[in-house]
């Protein structure tokens, strides 16, 4: 049974930063890409961030570029989300997110999330 | 980026009725990578559908996805109770990956 755990959320003021990270199991970690959404409070879906198996590409969502760094460790089976210069309407639930396949899928098993809140 | 515009944003139905859900693209998809997803109050979303008419294993076949290029349609046929929730398209094919705003189905 796949298995996605987040955790590294919290409290954060304006301007800090926090890292997030997710534990995988159930499935074989370095075949499948892997990602970030995030839902804020009473909202819609919002794609975050992409990474391929080996962790070369990269992608983001344009209101997170530049701010958010995806990475993984497939020795540990672990994503995670490095975030900085947050701003208020980063708040929300952070999943970590499979893709349904090896190749170019949507996304597939979801974890509960953590929660991201972003207040002075 | 891709604008996915979900219509209507709520839809008022019965239990056995047949609900129809759209999505709009601002271009179209190429190998038609849209998928649908349904998320329950204080559930993490489940793929329904994906390649915009594949069914995800266990999803019932009163789920079913249609459309290609820049229109996309989820219909379901017979409502059934467990049905009413938020309904999300997302397209997968282009970088960076969006989300429609959601449809929600209600029960009338």
């Amino acid at each position: 049974e796949v298995q996605l755990v987040e955790s590294g959320g919290g409290l954060v003021q304006p301007g800090g930063s926090l890292r997030l990270s997710c534990s995988a199991s159930g499935f074989i970690f370095t075949s499948f890409t892997m990602h970030w959404v995030r839902q804020a409070p009473g909202k819609g879906l919002e794609y975050v961030s992409s990474i391929s198996v080996g962790g070369r590409s990269t992608n983001y969502a344009h209101s997170v570029e530049g701010r958010f760094t995806i990475s993984r460790d497939n020795a540990k089976n672990s994503l995670y989300l490095q975030m900085t210069s947050l701003r208020t309407e980063d708040t929300a639930i952070y999943h970590c997110v499979k893709s349904l396949s090896t190749v170019t899928s949507p996304f597939d098993s979801w974890g509960q999330g953590t929660l991201v809140t972003v207040s002075s | 980026e891709i604008v996915l515009t979900q219509s209507p944003g709520t839809l008022s139905l019965s239990p056995g009725e047949r609900a129809t859900l759209s999505c709009r693209a601002s271009q179209s998809l190429g190998s038609n990578y849209l998928a649908w997803y349904q998320q329950r109050p204080g559930q993490a979303p489940r793929l329904l559908i994906y390649g915009a008419s594949s069914r995800a294993t266990g999803v019932p076949d009163r789920f079913t996805g249609s459309g290609l290029g820049t229109d996309f349609t989820l219909s379901i046929s017979r409502l059934d109770p467990e049905d009413f929730a938020m309904y999300y398209c997302h397209q997968y094919g282009s970088a960076p990956r969006t989300f429609g705003q959601g449809t929600k189905l209600e029960m009338k």
